[in-house]
């Protein structure tokens, strides 16, 4: 159990467009989810953590009108990359807290944006 | 700042040696300690957590590790490691400070094991 997908798990973009993340627990439901990214060889930078029904709480330094994220039913969440640049292109990796449960995060596979 | 820390960034051992990669956190109340493994070309598993009760963990694939309090300590063993374990290791920290569920992570260790 506590299976985390994410689609796409990869995706080429033109500068200047917007992309949407989406982040799905397929088995458990999740009252609370983080959206990071991972840089090559590099730990995890949270971006923001993701509470179903209210607004996004975002981590220092993260642009919350650029990155936007809407958890809007128990097992769904999603990032929207908006105006993408070349500097967005990331390695995006979101994880779930199973409703109920202890705090363990549970990780989805990671969407790869490229950015050209 | 609260802050996790890992010693060892790259670790190459030949198969059946003993592992030991360390973490240390810099927080002095209540802590959730977590271990996640990502393999080559895979997303983040949990290997093994600690909450509380015994400060000896056993997780999945043989890996344990021991909660030492006074060293603010969480470090992974493995006695005998195998090819498969060839993947990078991350140790997690959740500190316990309201409704706080974040976790502050440790820069990794990638781990490659000779056959």
């Amino acid at each position: 159990g506590a299976v985390v997908s994410q689609h796409p798990s990869w995706v080429i973009c033109k500068s200047g467009t917007s992309v949407k993340i989406e982040c799905r627990s397929l088995d458990f439901q999740a009252t609370t989810m983080f959206w990071y990214r991972q840089f090559p060889k590099q730990s995890l930078m949270l971006m923001a953590t993701s509470n179903e029904g209210s607004k996004a709480t975002y981590e220092q330094g993260v642009e919350k009108d650029k990155f936007l994220i809407n958890h809007a039913s128990l097992t769904l969440s999603t990032l929207t990359v908006t105006s993408a640049h070349p500097e967005d292109s990331s390695f995006y990796i979101c994880s779930a807290i199973r409703q109920g449960a202890d705090m363990t995060q549970y990780f989805g596979p990671g969407t790869r944006l490229l950015v050209l | 700042a609260q802050s996790v820390s890992q010693h060892n960034h790259h670790v190459i051992l030949s198969e059946a040696a003993s592992l030991e990669l360390g973490c240390n956190y810099s927080y002095g109340g209540t802590v959730n300690l977590f271990w996640y493994v990502q393999y080559p070309g895979q997303h983040l598993q949990l290997l093994l957590k600690y909450f509380s009760g015994d400060p000896l963990v056993k997780g999945i694939k043989g890996f344990e590790a021991e909660f030492i309090k006074s060293k603010f300590s969480f470090n992974l063993r493995k006695p005998s490691v195998q090819w498969s374990d060839t993947a990078e290791y991350f140790c997690a920290v959740n500190a316990e400070a309201g409704n706080n569920r974040k976790l502050i992570w440790g820069l990794g260790t990638s781990l490659a094991v000779n056959p």
